[in-house]
């Protein structure tokens, strides 16, 4: 069970908004920033939004980060169809001294 | 271009060892944190170990404590990650990934299978 919890699932349709949420707590998400990575199938993970909530070059400004208290959310506008791919949380934890990850979610463009 | 390539994974007998490595290229290496971060067979990511710029600060997460070692040699741009006592939970794609998770880890090695079966 990891300590940041995300929706196993999310879907859209192209052009569509879609939100994955990510929950934590006051030790991680509630004192800390917040990280957002995409991981297309069968490739190594990628960063999509930094601690600062910016893009790293290459990265659409289609995706978007936001933290409110112990919960953050990433933003998918204009939806396509190679979005579709497994997405994960990150947020340095304090009481357990290290990053945690959200469980993922994983994202099917209809 | 940032590259970070695993090498040293495979198949081994529970209670085996085995030794992670990954060569770094296109940055400075010995001026950032690095870390390992696994993947099980179809299963969320998880971070398993991290280390400072000149290898004096190491941190693991508590179910590798005691039998993984993370180290570095940063004349030959490497992290390492030395896995003894393996077992089935250990099986998993080993990435390699710049920084620490503090902020964020903004690299990824493409990853290496560990195998632990018997």
């Amino acid at each position: 069970q990891s300590v940041l919890t995300q929706p196993p699932s999310a879907s859209g349709t192209p052009g569509q908004r879609v939100t994955i949420s990510c929950s934590g707590g006051s030790s991680n998400i509630g004192s800390k920033t917040v990280s957002w990575y995409q991981q297309l199938p069968r490739t190594a993970p990628k960063l999509l939004i930094n601690s600062k909530n910016q893009r790293p070059s290459g990265v659409p400004d289609r995706f978007s980060g936001s933290k409110s208290g112990t919960s953050a959310s990433l933003a998918i506008s204009g939806l396509q169809s190679e979005d579709e791919a497994d997405y994960y949380c990150v947020a340095w934890d304090d009481s357990l001294k290290g990053p945690v990850f959200g469980g993922g979610t994983k994202l099917t463009v209809l | 271009e940032v590259q970070l390539a695993e090498s040293g994974g495979g198949l081994v007998q529970p209670g085996g060892s085995l030794r992670l490595s990954c060569t770094a290229s296109g940055f400075t290496f010995n001026t950032y944190w690095m870390s390992w971060v696994r993947q099980a067979p179809g299963k969320g990511l998880e971070w398993v170990a991290n280390i400072n710029q000149d290898g004096s600060e190491k941190y693991y997460v508590d179910s590798v404590k005691g039998r993984f070692t993370i180290s570095r040699d940063n004349a030959k741009n490497s992290l390492y990650l030395q896995m003894n006592s393996l077992q089935a939970e250990d099986t998993a794609v080993f990435y390699c990934a710049r920084g620490r998770g503090y902020y964020s880890f903004d690299q990824w090695g493409q990853g290496i299978l560990v195998t632990v079966s018997s």
